[in-house]
């Protein structure tokens, strides 16, 4: 079974740019999450999908931060335009139901993304 | 408040047995899982406990008692590859968000 696909590995960019990053989820999983990571603490969810829904947003700044879910599949996280508090690891996850007790999550290698 | 605390380092001897402790502040969630993650990958579930007590997973162990706010990660027979970050994480009743703790970098020494 394939994993969390996800593209770029790495992204290198000067404030005020804009990026946007690529997830293909494990095929057959509904739920998609979007966390961002900064160095040192722990993942911090900025969206989450339902199919092609959005269940949470709460989380992300919408003023710069924006993600679909096209077909309720591969979705893209944009950012526009960038600021040095921004670098960090965007990961994304997967998982088969929204369970909300057992929740597993599989999780993507993220994109390293470096905002100079 | 909602926060899960976690020491956010751990040394431990190859072979040894260690605990990573969680703490939590929120007023109901679901379950307590723990995910692992080597430097530069992907988090990687590890075990969850939705009810107070014991979940045994080979080497790993986790256990719950809510009525102490407090969860832990029990890794025994410990191997160099064990040498991670590993985050306590939580889905919140009220508003089922999802939180993370700041995680625990477990150094393993030779």
């Amino acid at each position: 079974e394939a994993g969390v696909a996800q593209s770029p590995r790495y992204k290198i960019i000067e404030k005020r740019q804009s990026v946007a990053f690529w997830c293909n989820p494990i095929s057959g999983h509904a739920t998609l999450y979007w966390y961002q990571q900064i160095l040192g603490q722990g993942p911090k969810l900025l969206i989450q999908f339902q199919n092609n829904g959005v269940v949470d947003d709460s989380q992300l700044p919408k003023d710069r931060f924006s993600a679909e879910r096209l077909k309720g599949v591969d979705s893209t996280l944009k950012i526009q335009p960038a600021k040095l508090e921004d670098s960090a690891v965007y990961l994304c996850a997967s998982s088969l139901t929204p369970d909300l007790a057992k929740n597993i999550q599989y999780f993507g290698a993220g994109t390293r993304l470096s905002v100079l | 408040g909602q926060s899960l605390e976690q020491p956010s380092e751990v040394t431990a001897v190859e072979g040894a047995i260690v605990q990573i402790n969680c703490t939590y502040q929120t007023s109901g969630f679901y379950g307590l899982s723990w995910y692992q993650q080597h430097d530069g990958g992907a988090p990687t579930f590890l075990s969850y406990n939705g009810l107070d007590g014991l979940e045994e997973t080979g080497r790993f162990s986790s256990f719950l008692s809510r009525s102490d706010s407090y969860g832990y990660l029990l890794l025994q027979e410990l191997q160099m590859k064990d040498s991670a970050s590993y985050f306590c994480a939580v889905r919140d009743r009220r508003d089922d968000k999802i939180i993370f703790g700041k995680g625990t970098r477990l150094h393993i020494l030779p």
